[in-house]
């Protein structure tokens, strides 16, 4: 299994650009999410999705939409990007018995995002 | 609002010694507490969890204890190791099984 897979790695943007962060997992999670990672905040949540055709709004949706067509995609689009943005984003997914804690998210490796 | 806080953003400890990460919440009703372990340029793996129903689980180096009536849970790394450098960061799930983070504490262990 490869898990939870994030591309771009890296990526550099302008104010006002578009683009789609992608997220993929091959462990038939039901359960997805998207986190942004700031200095001194800690993870928060952006969207979430407990299945195929189901989405959530978390603790810091705007500016960003997400879809859920396939139980393995979830990705999460910047409609237009402002240097608020800037941020390391992480896709997490988990299932019922995922991992020894139950409901355990696995994070994928981040996409670092600058917003000039 | 945070809802869970990890107030010591840095712990530096010498190998060998027990390294004690504290994290505080104020829902009471979230369900369950996990930590997570960080490496620069990776994402967060999951490290222990515990239940609201327990005070205590075990996993070799590493303990976590829940106060209920504090609303506070601590991380134990017994002993601490080199590669235990990391960020750690404290998690708490309510029942839509959403997970509020704390900003994390970055653990150096000194050799």
């Amino acid at each position: 299994n490869a898990g939870v897979t994030q591309t771009p790695k890296f990526q550099v943007l302008k104010t006002g650009q578009s683009m789609t962060l992608q997220c993929a997992q091959d462990m038939n999670h039901e359960y997805m999410s998207w986190y942004r990672q700031d200095p001194g905040m800690g993870l928060r949540l952006i969207h979430y999705s407990v299945g195929a055709g189901i989405t959530d709004q978390g603790e810091v949706p705007n500016g960003y939409n997400v879809s859920r067509s396939t139980t393995e995609d979830f990705p999460l689009r910047l409609l237009s990007a402002a240097p608020s943005q800037t941020s390391v984003y992480f896709c997490a997914s988990s299932g019922p018995t995922s991992g020894r804690g139950g409901n355990e998210q696995f994070f994928g490796p981040g996409t670092r995002l600058t917003v000039l | 609002d945070q809802q869970v806080k990890q107030n010591s953003p840095s712990l530096s400890v010498q190998e060998g010694r027990i390294s004690i990460l504290n994290c505080d919440y104020t829902n009471s009703m979230f369900d369950y507490f996990l930590w997570y372990k960080k490496y620069p340029a990776e994402g967060p793996t999951f490290l222990i969890s515990i239940s609201s129903i327990k005070d205590k689980n075990e996993d070799g180096r590493f303990t976590v204890f829940l106060n209920k009536s504090a609303k506070h849970l601590s991380l134990h790394i017994v002993p601490s190791q080199p590669g235990d450098s990391a960020v750690y960061f404290c998690a708490a799930r309510s029942n839509d099984y959403k997970l509020s983070f704390g900003a994390g504490t970055t653990v150096t262990v000194r050799a």
